[in-house]
């Protein structure tokens, strides 16, 4: 089974500021696909990143970068330069790769992120 | 503009009423998926489903009914509501169902069970 750990209940960053959101997984399986979403307060969740477990380098999406340590089984989301608009709530997600059917994608239970003046 | 929605946003109801969460996507994507999030447990599966007529169970499906006869709509019913069903719900899309494709949430339905 899988199983997606963010240790962070909540963060807090000053505004231009890089924070990182720790995320660590557990399976079994050798392919696996790691997604970091985020959730404003308006609602809605809005994906961010995606990185492959045989990808080689870490993925980068605007100001966002994935830091994929796959011995360590972690994925953390870095965000750099923070903006008041970051302060939301960031899931981390993982689910198999290569399977015959849709698979499901299994959720940490989310980190809080206050940026501050 | 095109994308996924989800009607109603806000849903209040009582104990052992039936409730239909609608969710309407645009893209022609195959894949929909239907997740309850709460407190402490982040997103959790309840049913998906990989094509028109063609629906699987997820990780908490007790109390919940799918059904999917067209490819853009998959209705999400509470049988018989219950108190443990307050939560919100997200429906979500993807144009495949494993591999890197990304799953795309609609804006969510807050449903109350009193």
């Amino acid at each position: 089974a899988q199983k997606i750990t963010q240790t962070q209940p909540g963060m807090f960053v000053q505004e231009k500021e890089a924070v990182t959101l720790d995320c660590t997984y557990d399976t079994s399986d050798q392919s696996y696909g790691l997604f970091w979403y985020k959730q404003p307060s308006s609602g809605e969740m809005i994906f961010l990143i995606y990185q492959g477990s045989y990808d080689e380098q870490n993925a980068t999406e605007g100001r966002y970068s994935l830091n994929f340590q796959k011995a360590r089984k972690s994925a953390n989301l870095v965000i750099s330069a923070s903006q008041l608009g970051d302060s939301a709530m960031y899931f981390c997600a993982m689910r198999e790769l290569y399977t015959g059917t849709a698979s499901k994608l299994t959720f940490g239970t989310g980190t809080r992120l206050q940026v501050t003046l | 503009d095109a994308g996924i929605t989800q009607s109603p946003r806000y849903k209040i109801t009582e104990t052992g009423r039936q409730v239909t969460l609608m969710c309407h996507q645009t893209w022609s994507h195959s894949y929909m998926f239907w997740y309850r999030q709460d407190l402490g447990h982040g997103l959790r599966l309840i049913y998906y489903s990989a094509a028109a007529d063609i629906t699987d169970k997820g990780e908490v499906p007790d109390g919940y009914v799918v059904s999917r006869s067209k490819t853009e709509n998959f209705p999400l019913t509470l049988e018989s509501a219950t108190r443990s069903q307050t939560s919100v719900y997200f429906c979500a899309s993807a144009s495949q169902g494993g591999g890197s494709n990304t799953q795309y949430f609609g804006p969510g339905t807050r449903l109350t069970v009193l």
